[in-house]
């Protein structure tokens, strides 16, 4: 499986400001995804990250809110704009291992909006 | 788009008995549903899949079914040990725009009593 490492692993900040989310891959990948864990909850997909193209947002999340990087095969960020405390969750990047399609997390970033 | 349950929302056993989570979607061209654990804090975890071609599959003291007819899937843990107590999500993948769309049921937190 690849080693995804994500960072920062946790942050605390102030509603207004923004949080830009680092996701490295040690290997290439086509495909990789962020999701979002809300407290006690499952996981939301929220965009798909193809390397050369823009993002991919699903329903109730918009790129001006979570811009998304992808500028190569294995990295990609994603940014939360003037944050508020509803953003408060763990944000997970994902990748698929492209043949046979089992999907492998990052550690995830626990954020905290004040 | 695809809708995932999941049941039971919490489940507690004894030490040695078994686990059971079930799962039911409603696409179905989802053809691959793996199963993850979650510990308190870090990533979730693949721990077994099932292709929608294949009926059963066991991994030691797991097991996963699908009925593919009633759109139904089932985790089976047997001889349950502390060590299994986390949170376990099952998932419904499907083809989408040339990679699989995964979308995650609402999750069991298992408890093993010792």
């Amino acid at each position: 499986s690849a080693v995804i490492s994500q960072k920062p692993s946790r942050d605390i900040c102030q509603r207004g400001t923004s949080l830009t989310i680092q996701c490295q891959v040690d290997s290439q990948v086509t495909m990789m995804f962020w999701y979002r864990q809300q407290p006690g909850q499952s996981l939301t997909l929220i965009a798909t990250a193809n390397q050369g193209s823009e993002a991919t947002y699903e329903s109730g999340f918009v790129i001006d809110k979570f811009p998304i990087s992808r500028p190569n095969l294995t990295f990609s960020t994603l940014t939360v704009s003037n944050m508020s405390p509803e953003d408060s969750s763990i944000y997970l990047c994902s990748v698929d291992s492209g043949v046979n399609e089992k999907l492998f997390f990052g550690s995830g970033t626990q954020l905290s909006v004040l | 788009g695809e809708n995932v349950e999941q049941h039971p929302s919490t489940l507690s056993v004894q030490e040695g008995d078994s686990a059971v989570i079930k799962c039911t979607y409603s696409d179905s061209a989802s053809n691959y549903f793996p199963w993850y654990k979650q510990e308190l804090g870090k990533r979730p975890q693949l721990i077994i899949d099932i292709r929608s071609n294949v009926g059963e599959k066991k991994d030691q003291r797991i097991a996963v079914t699908l009925n593919k007819t009633a759109k139904h899937f089932s985790l089976h843990i047997t001889e349950t040990q502390p060590e299994d107590s986390a949170v376990y999500f099952c998932a419904a993948s499907r083809n989408s725009g040339g990679y699989q769309k995964v979308t995650f049921g609402t999750g069991t937190k298992l408890q093993v009593i010792p």
